[in-house]
């Protein structure tokens, strides 16, 4: 089966990096998304790594590793707005269209 | 651009009712979904649309069925409600920019049942 796993909760302090991992059992996938959620709010796309690598969008980064079936979200200079939960996702090769989720990490930020 | 509607935000039904849950995007994308997240975890996959005129069942489809009733509106309709439906439920959409893997969400509707 197909299956991804993230930390439930993570604490951070306000101003500093804080890394979120995901890792993953999949057969064959095209990449790895991650999506931002607020408490009572709908998910949103934040980014997606397609290959192996970083990629980098402002104070949010995200990397892969095929090899190691791994993949983080790494979000510097922490802002309070930025607490939420964060989800992991994959598309496997066998499901054009699902998406397999992780069921989320919550970052709680601390001043 | 209003992005992903839904409708109602909330219902809460008795045991063996139905309704139906509405979704209209304005983005011109192709594909649409339909998700259920419980307290806690992920989202599922109930059902989604590749495009307009064809639906496919996704993780969790049993007691739901859906309409895709032209390239904007996706519905999702529960026949007879049962307690362990009780959720929110999420409809997005996707198009070509993105694939599959970059879907914009609705602000989902949250649903209890009795």
């Amino acid at each position: 089966g197909q299956s991804l796993e993230q930390p439930s909760e993570v604490t951070a302090v306000e101003g500093a990096i804080v890394q979120i991992n995901c890792t993953y059992q999949t057969s064959g996938f095209y990449g790895l998304s991650w999506y931002q959620q607020h408490d009572g709010g709908a998910p949103t796309f934040l980014s997606y790594n397609a290959l192996d690598g970083l990629e980098e969008t402002g104070r949010f980064s995200s990397f892969l590793s095929r090899s190691d079936s791994y993949g983080y979200l790494l979000l510097q200079e922490l802002q309070m707005k930025d607490s939420a939960s964060y989800f992991c996702a994959v598309r496997a090769t066998d499901s054009n269209y699902q998406l397999i989720w992780g069921a989320g990490t919550k970052l709680i930020i601390k001043p | 651009n209003a992005g992903v509607t839904q409708t109602p935000k909330f219902q809460v039904l008795k045991t063996g009712q139905s309704m139906t849950l509405q979704c209209a995007q304005d983005m011109n994308h192709n594909s649409m979904y339909w998700y259920r997240q419980d307290p806690g975890m992920g989202l599922r996959l109930i059902y989604y649309s590749a495009s307009e005129g064809t639906t496919d069942k996704g993780e969790v489809p049993n007691g739901y069925n859906v309409s895709r009733l032209n390239k904007r509106e996706f519905s999702l309709r529960l026949e007879s409600a049962a307690p362990s439906q009780t959720s929110v439920y999420f409809c997005a959409s996707s198009g070509t920019s993105g694939g599959a893997d970059t879907q914009y969400f609705g602000p989902g509707t949250r649903l209890t049942v009795l």
